[in-house]
């Protein structure tokens, strides 16, 4: 499957403990976009990276929030001391800049639940 | 960012023909309509977008009114697998345009 992964696809922790999720885009995509989604609603912008740069960053990116593209492949999003309104579906898409255009292709998503 | 509208929830038997409606009275000249779906458990799927032209791929066709002021995402014979939230988003085309915004979209439910 050449498709975005995430893992882990769930976690469970409790409140104040730091997690970390990983994501791995499309091979030769250089662009990488984190989401969150609570239930009802629509995914929710929170960074983007254009190969390892970080271009953009939501205000809902707290400072307990923070994201890495080290070598411009994969990307870790780490939240620390988690709190119960961070429970949510974190989801990873990756896309190729080609023009103007670009699909963005979504990964499966890591549901976090913070007890 | 252009604001969408959308109804909350559909229904469509089997075989028969969606149609999503889509409202978008604010959008600029610049922006692109995009229609995303979500099926339950998984990530948004991109589906089809457009300018002012009627666009149609394999999955769907998209009508844009002339105006640009709305439009709608038709699938011709929906299945139940076609059973999402389907997410209309408008958006430009500029150099650092990255994000999509999405609303709450519509929940299709797809029967026999």
């Amino acid at each position: 499957d050449t498709g975005v992964s995430q893992d882990p696809r769930h976690k469970i922790t409790k409140r104040g403990q730091n997690v970390t999720f990983r994501c791995d885009p499309i091979s030769e995509h250089n662009r990488l976009y984190w989401y969150r989604q609570t239930l009802g609603q629509g995914p929710e912008f929170l960074t983007y990276f254009q190969n390892e740069a970080q271009l953009e960053k939501s205000r809902l990116l707290s400072d307990r929030f923070s994201a890495e593209r080290p070598k411009g492949s994969f990307s870790t999003l780490e939240i620390q001391r988690t709190e119960q309104g961070d429970s949510a579906m974190y989801l990873c898409a990756s896309s190729y800049r080609q023009g103007a255009y670009n699909e963005q292709f979504f990964g499966p998503g890591t549901r976090l639940t913070v007890l | 960012d252009a604001k969408t509208t959308q109804p909350p929830s559909m229904d469509c038997a089997e075989g028969r023909a969606a149609n999503l409606p889509c409202n978008h009275s604010t959008i600029s000249g610049n922006e692109y309509v995009y229609w995303y779906r979500q099926i339950h458990s998984q990530g948004p799927q991109y589906i089809i977008h457009g300018l002012k032209n009627n666009e149609t791929n394999e999955m769907a066709s998209l009508i844009i009114t002339e105006d640009r002021k709305s439009s709608t995402l038709i699938l011709p014979h929906a299945t139940l697998r076609d059973t999402a939230v389907y997410y209309c988003i408008v958006r430009a085309h500029t150099g650092t345009a990255s994000k999509l915004t999405f609303g709450t979209g519509t929940r299709l439910q797809v029967t026999l």
